[in-house]
């Protein structure tokens, strides 16, 4: 089970919009609506931002949106805030194993 | 809103037995509304899934820890357990365990640390 591919940084201004890749395969990404997406801030236990491909969980901002397109799924920060800055990880299902991304530091200038 | 707390041990000597507990509140260990997993983050790196069990008392293990790895529930606890077998220092890591259909709900994390 290979990680999933994400870029190491994606940075933007306050107010911007960001959108961060998560790569995968046709065992993972690509075969099943199970991707998710977590927000963690240092020294802190990540966060579930994005679950089944796009779906948003209570209390998490409409500025985060989660899409897929094939292999590739994709989460869209919009209206950059400086709290936003942190590291972003991807999940997929693969079945019945589960594989993380690599991980993308996202840096708010 | 389910609660999660990791307990253990902070330091295993290599070849030995990592042992963690992870206890639930909010909620049942038995419920079939949520996964039960492992997940663990070296220093400075990524998140790996460790292994996750389901309601139906099925396990299932990262093919790469597979031979090591134990996952196990005390329901009369409301608790789930890691065991990892032969430890070296490349099991160093923050041990998180989580909760959820995704997953929703996390620990605060503990360090564990391989060294003699």
């Amino acid at each position: 089970q290979s990680a999933l591919t994400q870029p190491a940084s994606v940075s933007g201004s306050p107010g911007q919009s960001i959108t961060i890749s998560c790569t995968g395969a046709s065992s993972d990404v690509d075969n099943y609506n199970l991707v998710s997406w977590y927000q963690q801030h240092p020294g802190k236990a990540p966060k579930l931002m994005i679950y089944d491909d796009y779906k948003r969980p209570s209390g998490v901002s409409a500025r985060f949106s989660g899409s897929k397109s094939g292999d590739t799924a994709s989460l869209t920060i919009s209206g950059l805030q400086a709290e936003d800055e942190a590291d972003y990880y991807c999940c997929s299902y693969a079945g019945p194993f589960y594989v993380f991304g690599t991980g993308t530091k996202v840096t708010v200038l | 809103q389910l609660q999660l707390q990791e307990s253990g041990p902070g330091l295993v000597k290599p070849s030995e037995t990592l042992s963690l507990t992870c206890t639930v509140s909010g909620g049942s260990i038995t419920s079939s509304s949520y996964y039960w997993g492992w997940i663990r983050q070296s220093p400075g790196k990524g998140l790996e899934w460790i292994g996750s069990m389901y309601g139906s008392g099925s396990y299932y293990y990262n093919p790469s820890l597979k031979s090591r790895v134990i996952i196990s529930v005390d329901t009369s606890k409301n608790q789930f357990s890691l065991k990892l077998n032969f430890v070296t220092a490349a099991d160093t890591a923050v041990y998180y365990c989580a909760a959820g259909l995704a997953f929703d709900f996390w620990g605060q994390g503990t360090m564990v640390t391989v060294s003699s």
